[in-house]
């Protein structure tokens, strides 16, 4: 199937910093990428949508001034958490979705996750 | 809003036992996604099914679609070690990302 990378696939920042996750599709053109959140023995919740070109989406409750996501091609999506706090902490999981490559139309394709760590 | 409910949300069980998570959904969508995520890790798929009636098979695993009742199963046949894992399902409404139930949380005991 189709394959998506994260980077880094795990960090450790200082309080009122930023980090910048990368989320590439590496064999298809996702022409949509999503961003998950997930916390410790909890569900994923969906924090955005990206379309490529477009400005993000973000789902009710999540700050996107404090949550940047930039769709800048075809393949690449990147996410800013800025001004972290220890509460950011958390497991970041992006998926993508396309019709190119080896990607079927009705698949979310996952990234491996970033694991985020605010001291 | 859509909303995706997962039971039992924690299920132990011996190896060799049979059993079965369900899924509920309150939308229309016809798309229902199965994924297993070991500790750790990301998420892994196991089953899409995109039609009423559909049902898929994979080793120990089944899944089955009944989109009028809003209803999607996960049946474990002769349960073994490895299958200990926490199970999501998932809906898809296509304009947004997945909206996941809780997660099963899966420990299958020799």
């Amino acid at each position: 199937g189709a394959v998506v990378s994260q980077h880094p696939s795990w960090v450790i920042c200082k309080s009122g910093t930023s980090v910048k996750i990368e989320c590439r599709s590496l064999d298809f053109q996702a022409t949509t990428m999503f961003w998950y959140r997930q916390f410790p023995k909890q569900s994923l919740m969906l924090m955005a949508t990206s379309n490529e070109g477009s400005k993000a989406t973000y789902e009710q409750g999540v700050e996107k001034d404090k949550f940047l996501i930039n769709h800048a091609s075809l393949t690449l999506s990147t996410l800013t958490v800025t001004s972290a706090h220890p509460e950011d902490s958390s497991f970041y999981i992006c998926s993508a979705r396309g019709t190119s490559g080896r990607a079927l139309f009705y698949e979310q394709y996952f990234g491996p996750g970033t694991r985020l760590t605010v001291t | 809003e859509l909303k995706v409910e997962q039971n039992p949300l924690f299920l132990s069980m011996q190896e060799g036992k049979n059993y079965t998570i369900y899924c509920n959904y309150s939308t229309t969508s016809d798309r229902l996604y199965w994924y297993r995520q070991d500790p750790g890790k990301s998420l892994e798929s196991l089953f899409v099914l995109l039609s009423n009636g559909a049902v898929k098979q994979e080793g120990r695993l089944m899944a089955s679609l009944d989109t009028k009742a809003r209803l999607s199963t996960l049946h474990i046949t002769a349960a073994v070690h490895d299958l200990s894992a926490t199970y999501f399902c998932a809906v898809d409404d296509f304009a947004d990302g997945l909206t996941f139930g809780k997660g099963t949380h899966l420990i299958i005991q020799p």
